[in-house]
């Protein structure tokens, strides 16, 4: 799975949009890009996923840029229950691979009152 | 959706002895399990894939003797901490895959070991 790289951590003003980037320059053809987040002492959280087209689903949005070098997971109205650890995860289809999920470093986000 | 349960979610135990962790998939069936490790701040570490009948595969620099692991049906694996140690205190995560493929992860275990 290609390598993917995140700020290690953002603020957010509650109730403004949290824009989370991630690089995956390496990223394949075939190779999807996933977002988890997990929440203090709690299991992974899926969010959302895409493969090229940008996605949209009642917690966030995903822009994919046209090369698919990078992405920005969108939380549109941050609230305090979102302060978490977000990751980003290329991998190829779920179908395709018996793999585990691999979990880079991600990115701790702290939404501010 | 998918549902995958832990338990106990938290427990304590004295050095030198045994304690088992059980994950559940609760609405399917998966015939793959995964076992994460997760000290504080650091993010998750897998430490085996666990398939229905068969043998773990174990990480490398998992001690497979150490961490037992069980997979007897599709619907439950049990991982095994023998002669707990205070640096094996960590919280334990498990995962299930659907049939699609998609992995579902329990809340996770934190084990203290005294």
């Amino acid at each position: 799975d290609a390598k993917t790289t995140q700020p290690p951590s953002m603020d957010c003003a509650e109730g403004r949009a949290a824009n989370l980037p991630c690089n995956h320059s390496t990223i394949s053809g075939n190779e999807y890009v996933y977002w988890y987040r997990q929440i203090h002492s709690q299991g992974p959280q899926y969010i959302i996923h895409g493969l090229k087209n940008n996605e949209t689903n009642e917690m966030a949005s995903l822009i994919i840029t046209e090369d698919r070098k990078s992405s920005t997971l969108i939380l549109p109205h941050a609230t305090l229950r979102d302060t978490a650890v977000y990751y980003c995860i290329v991998r190829v289809a779920p179908s395709n691979s018996g793999y585990a999920l691999n979990f880079g470093k991600g990115t701790s986000l702290l939404v501010t009152p | 959706g998918a549902v995958v349960s832990q338990h106990p979610s938290w427990v304590i135990c004295k050095s030198g002895t045994s304690v088992k962790i059980e994950c559940r998939s609760l609405d399917f069936q998966a015939t793959t399990m995964f076992w994460y490790r997760q000290f504080p701040k650091q993010s998750l570490m897998l430490m085996a894939t666990s398939n229905e009948g068969s043998k773990a595969t174990y990480e490398q620099g998992v001690e497979k003797d150490k961490f037992l692991i069980n997979h007897a049906s599709l619907t439950l694996s049990t991982l095994t901490v023998t002669s707990a140690h205070p640096e094996d205190s960590s919280f334990y995560i498990c995962s299930a895959r659907d049939n699609s493929g998609e992995q579902y992860f329990g809340p996770g275990t934190r084990l203290t070991v005294t």
